[in-house]
């Protein structure tokens, strides 16, 4: 039962671009949608959250973009570069005090071309 | 600070054998998570620890993984005995505190069942 969906599956871009990556939720019982970025051979580690109150949040070249009535929310690479290359997730965290679980989409594999 | 440390990195075995890897979370963190990643897809939550005590473990496979905690600080995540579809990549995670939201991953474990 998949609550988090993210697309594209891959992503190219050139440098200096702007990569794009959306994911949309099912559920509504969320409060916490965080990115996480992961290089091969290393675990995850966090890049840029959001939560619901409010629409857009942004830290240096990453933006997240938060569409509360559509369940729908993106993360925008500006300005991108060869070391962003790697695998972007999205995810979302419940409601539920005392069970701060994460559920990840699938991941998109980003790859900056020269 | 010191990172999430997981072991072994890597291990190879075969079918019905068994395994078992361990976590040390960072200090101070009560929360500990258990995620499997299997390869292209998203990191999928085993168990979550509050201290040593479980709070979700539905999708652990529980006739044949087995997890504990104790005293509240190390964890130790067992499969027995092993399916091919469990190679996957063992992530151990931990978080800080729920106002943060930010789980710290371990490099992971990375199990191949022949």
């Amino acid at each position: 039962q998949q609550q988090v969906k993210q697309s594209p599956q891959s992503l190219i871009v050139q440098k200096g671009g702007i990569s794009i990556i959306n994911c949309a939720y099912e559920n509504t019982a969320f409060d916490y949608f965080p990115w996480y970025q992961q290089f091969p051979g290393k675990g995850p580690a966090l890049l840029i959250a959001i939560r619901p109150d409010v629409s857009e949040k942004k830290e240096g070249r990453f933006t997240i973009s938060f569409n509360k009535s559509a369940k729908q929310f993106s993360l925008h690479i500006m300005d991108s570069q060869p070391g962003d290359s790697a695998t972007y997730f999205c995810a979302a965290r419940g409601t539920n005090f005392g069970n701060e679980k994460l559920t990840f989409g699938t991941g998109t594999r980003l790859t900056i071309i020269p | 600070e010191a990172g999430v440390a997981q072991s072994p990195r890597y291990k190879i075995i075969e079918k019905r054998q068994s395994v078992a890897f361990w976590c040390n979370p960072i200090s101070g963190h009560a929360t500990l998570y258990w995620y499997q990643q299997i390869l292209g897809q998203g990191p999928k939550l085993l168990i979550q620890f509050q201290n040593n005590g479980v709070v979700d473990d539905s999708q652990l496979p529980k006739d044949r993984f087995s997890a504990e905690r104790l005293k509240g600080v190390d964890s130790t995540l067992k499969i027995q005995p092993a399916k091919l579809e469990d190679s996957a990549v063992y992530l151990c995670a931990s978080l800080r505190e729920r106002l943060s939201g930010e789980l710290f991953f371990g490099e992971g474990s990375r199990l191949t069942v022949l």
